[in-house]
This record gives C-alpha cells, sequence and structure tokens, in this order.
C-alpha cells in the first residue's frame, strides 16, 4: 500500500520559516516526481514545488520562488520543503504528491502564518 | 504558464444522470513525441487529499469506477460521470502536468439534484 505522511505543519509568525517533511512507502520513491501542492482554506488546489528523481531539476511556483526550497533524500525516501519569508497567504493545507502526475497523495499538513 | 479553465464552477445532477465537466488548456498540452495530453482528473470530497482518477486525459486509474471517463485532446477536455451515484459529491480538478509550472482549474463543485 501507497503511504506519504506529512509532518512538520505549525504556527508561524509572518516573516518565520518552517520546514516540512515527507516520508514515503509502498512504491519506489527514488523513481518517482515529488510535488509540494497546497490548498488555503476553502480554496482550491495550487501546485508548489517538484523534482526529478534525482533531485537533479527542480520548478518553483512563481508565488514561492525565491523563498521556498525542495529537496529530497532518496536513501530515506523523503522529501522536504525549506519555507522562509512566510507570508499569511502561505496559509494552507500542504500535501505532498508522489509521481508526475501527482498520482499519489498524503494526508496533508497545516500550516498557518499568523501573528 | 498555462491556465486551465473549468466549467462549469459548479453542476447539480440527478442521481443516475450524467454529470459533464469540461476543462480547457490556455495552450495545447499534447506532446508531439509521444501523442500524449498530459492532462489529469481529480476528486476531492471534504477533509480528505485529491484522489487521482485519470492521467493522460482518459486513461481511468486502477479501481475508479468505469462510470467516470475522460476525453478530448489537445486544449479542450471532458470528465464525464455516466451515471451519478451518491458517493461522487465531491470538487473536481483538471490539472496540466505537460510544463512547469504545473497549474489545476479553479474546480467545478458536484452536487446532487
Amino acid at each position: 500500500e501507497v503511504q506519504l505522511v506529512e509532518s512538520g505543519g505549525d504556527l508561524v509568525q509572518p516573516g518565520g520559516s518552517l520546514r516540512l517533511s515527507c516520508v514515503g512507502s509502498g512504491f519506489t520513491f527514488s523513481n518517482s516526481w515529488m510535488s509540494w501542492v497546497r490548498q488555503a482554506p476553502g480554496k482550491g488546489l495550487e501546485w508548489v514545488a517538484n523534482i526529478k528523481k534525482d533531485g537533479s531539476e527542480k520548478y518553483y511556483a512563481d508565488s514561492v520562488k525565491g523563498r521556498f526550497t525542495i529537496s529530497r533524500d532518496n536513501a530515506e525516501n523523503s522529501l522536504y520543503l525549506q519555507m522562509n519569508s512566510l507570508r499569511a497567504e502561505d496559509t494552507a493545507v500542504y500535501y505532498c504528491a508522489g509521481d508526475f502526475a501527482c498520482t499519489y497523495w498524503g494526508q496533508g499538513t497545516l500550516v498557518t502564518v499568523s501573528s | 504558464d498555462i491556465v486551465m479553465t473549468q466549467s462549469p464552477d459548479s453542476l447539480a445532477v440527478s442521481l443516475g444522470e450524467r454529470a459533464t465537466v469540461n476543462c480547457k488548456s490556455s495552450q495545447s498540452v499534447l506532446s508531439t513525441s509521444n501523442n500524449r495530453n498530459y492532462l489529469a482528473w481529480f476528486q476531492q470530497k471534504p477533509g480528505q487529499p485529491p484522489k487521482l482518477l485519470i492521467s493522460w486525459a482518459s486513461t481511468r486509474e486502477s479501481g475508479v469506477p468505469d462510470r467516470f471517463s475522460g476525453s478530448g485532446s489537445g486544449t479542450d477536455f471532458t470528465l464525464t460521470i455516466s451515471s451519478l451515484q451518491a458517493e461522487d459529491v465531491a470538487v473536481y480538478y483538471c490539472q496540466q502536468y505537460y510544463s512547469a509550472p504545473i497549474t489545476f482549474g479553479q474546480g467545478t463543485q458536484l452536487e446532487i439534484k
């Protein structure tokens, strides 16, 4: 059974930083593109970033470029999202998604940016 | 960026009737190298993560009921539910994965009439 488990979500002040993690199992993590997708309360889905199987290519949404960094550790079947200079509009549930077409999804972790 | 526009924003259909959701991309998501449309459909129920229903515009994922089908090519796509069931109440999203940034449609809320 495929599982993706996110962690690291929290309440953080504007301008603060947070690191999200996602651990995958039940599929070949090292052979899969991985993405972060977020969903603000009551809103639609917004793709945030993705990373190639070997980490050699990374892409970001304009809304997070320069502030967020995606990375992975295939030895640990883990995906990360380092989020800096957080803004109120970054408040959302952050999902980890596996495979190029986002075939697999975790349950999400809530990030709240507020003073 | 490729903009994905869904229609309608919301839809109410009677049980057992057909439901149709449309998705239009601002540029083609058809690859000329492999003749595949990089278009997916997702279903999201309240409090749950999205679930992939269809990839490559028309390939149903394992375990997805055959009342769900996808069609279209290039810039115009359709998700059809042939006979609506109560458990199909959800928000449906299209997504292009042809080029970065990956983009989603705004979502279509499907309800029972």
